[in-house]
């Protein structure tokens, strides 16, 4: 089944310990993506991937690193959280050639930051 | 810089009726992508209906059609014999070449359909 996953789905963690929320696609997609779900916010791009090892910032990248050591993985780092990045976090991919295709999300990881 | 407005925060329907979510949006890039994902409480996003720039004719899926209109840069989605598990969150959403082919979304609307 084509799907993307992440893991965990839901964190509660303290000011200042580094965390991973892992990203994985089957579909062998070249563009990958996360995004911050905040209310009234709608999604909001961190960083962005298109392809392995290059990554790019979006436009909340402050308080977080990404890596993309293979297609398949993009892992999103917080290594100091803090309480404002208590959100909703979504990964996605998609392919990318010079069109516009739809990007396919995982399932949601929401972090809470005491 | 690429913009999606979503001016409905809320909207009910009662069950068979049909519902028009407003989008409007700005870009200038002349080739663009416009995407309606819907969100329910359990807070996936579930990819609806794509429109592109130079598509010719409206997007169609299933009770879902999407009313590009653009001249007046609006893109508003038409959901046809409302059934109560489409009550959930609604977010338009745009990707441009320029942009980096990210997705730039609205604030969502929330609908409701009651029996």
């Amino acid at each position: 089944e084509a799907q993307v996953t992440q893991n965990p789905r839901y964190l509660i963690t303290v000011t200042g310990k580094k965390l991973t929320v892992t990203c994985s696609q089957n579909m062998n997609h070249e563009y990958m993506s996360w995004y911050r779900q905040d209310p009234g916010l709608g999604l909001r791009q961190i960083y962005y991937s298109m392809n392995v090892e290059v990554t790019d910032k979006g436009d909340v990248p402050e308080g977080y690193k990404v890596s993309r050591k293979e297609k398949r993985n993009f892992p999103l780092i917080l290594e100091s959280p803090s309480p404002n990045q208590t959100s909703l976090y979504f990964c996605a991919s998609s392919l990318q050639d010079r069109g516009l295709e739809t990007q396919y999300f995982g399932p949601g990881t929401r972090l809470l930051v005491l | 810089a690429q913009k999606i407005t979503q001016t409905q925060p809320g909207m009910f329907v009662q069950e068979k009726e049909a519902v028009t979510l407003d989008c409007t949006y700005d870009t200038s890039d002349p080739s663009y992508g416009l995407f309606w994902y819907k969100q329910p409480s359990s807070g996936e996003m579930i990819f609806l209906i794509y429109q592109g720039s130079y598509d010719q004719q409206n997007a169609t899926e299933g009770r879902y059609s999407l009313n590009f209109q653009k001249a007046r840069k609006s893109a508003n989605l038409v959901i046809s014999a409302s059934q109560l598990g489409d009550s959930a969150m609604y977010f338009c959403a745009m990707r441009d070449l320029t942009g980096f082919q990210k997705l730039v979304f609205g604030t969502g609307t929330r609908l409701l359909v009651s029996p």
